[in-house]
């Protein structure tokens, strides 16, 4: 069965720094784009970031863009997620999710609590 | 940046009956090389992460019940539950995977009446 599993969430205080990552298996983890994609408690959801297959292209929110940092390791199945000078309003669950060639974003990780507090 | 609309916020519906969830896009999000629009629709359980339901408007992904649809064109999108069953009450998002930043809606809420 095709997974991706999140870890490395946890509480960090307000300018603190965290590195989220996403681990695939049973699937070619290296032919498909990724994204992370995140939900404050009882909101909905916000795309956060995106990096293609072979790293060559990457975007962002504009809410996280200059303090986080995507990248991922094909050889090692994972995906990252450098997340520094972090705010309370990053408080969220951070999925991982996969786009394949259906475009949208088919196979999703169970997410990571990430909580901003002092 | 595309801005996705959906209605209603909430929705009240009777086991068996029809529901209908509205999703409109601010530009358009048609892929010209396949001439078929970029919207996906999403359900979300509770504890859960989201599970896709319809990518390319109205392609059904696999394993989904076929009592739900997608439709539409242009701007204006429709996800229908033909028959609501106990089990779909959930909350359903579309998204935009034409352009960065790829936009959600802000989410349907779906309960039984």
């Amino acid at each position: 069965e095709m997974q991706l599993v999140e870890s490395g969430g946890g509480l960090v205080q307000p300018g603190g720094s965290l590195r989220l990552s996403c681990a695939a298996s049973e699937f070619t983890f290296s032919s498909y784009s990724m994204n992370w994609v995140r939900q404050a408690p009882g909101k909905g959801l916000e795309w956060v970031s995106y990096i293609s297959s072979s790293t060559n292209t990457i975007h962002y929110a504009d809410s996280v863009k200059g303090r986080f940092t995507i990248s991922r390791d094909n050889a090692k199945n994972s995906l990252y997620l450098q997340m520094n000078s972090l705010r309370a309003e990053d408080t969220a669950v951070y999925y991982c999710a996969t786009r394949t060639e259906k475009g949208a974003f088919d196979i999703w990780g169970q997410g990571t609590m990430v909580t901003v507090s002092s | 940046d595309i801005v996705m609309t959906q209605s209603p916020d909430s929705l009240t519906v009777s086991l068996g009956e029809r529901a209908t969830i509205n999703c409109k896009s601010s530009q358009s999000v048609l892929h010209s090389s396949k001439n078929k629009n970029s919207l996906a629709w999403y359900q979300q359980k509770p504890g859960q992460p989201p599970k896709l339901l319809i990518y390319w408007t109205s392609t059904r992904e696999s394993g989904v019940p076929d009592r739900f649809s997608g439709s539409g064109s242009g701007t204006d999108f429709t996800l229908t539950i033909s028959s609501l069953q106990a089990e779909d009450v959930a909350v359903y998002y579309c998204q935009q995977y034409y352009s960065p930043p790829y936009t959600f809606g802000q989410g349907t809420k779906l309960e039984i009446k």
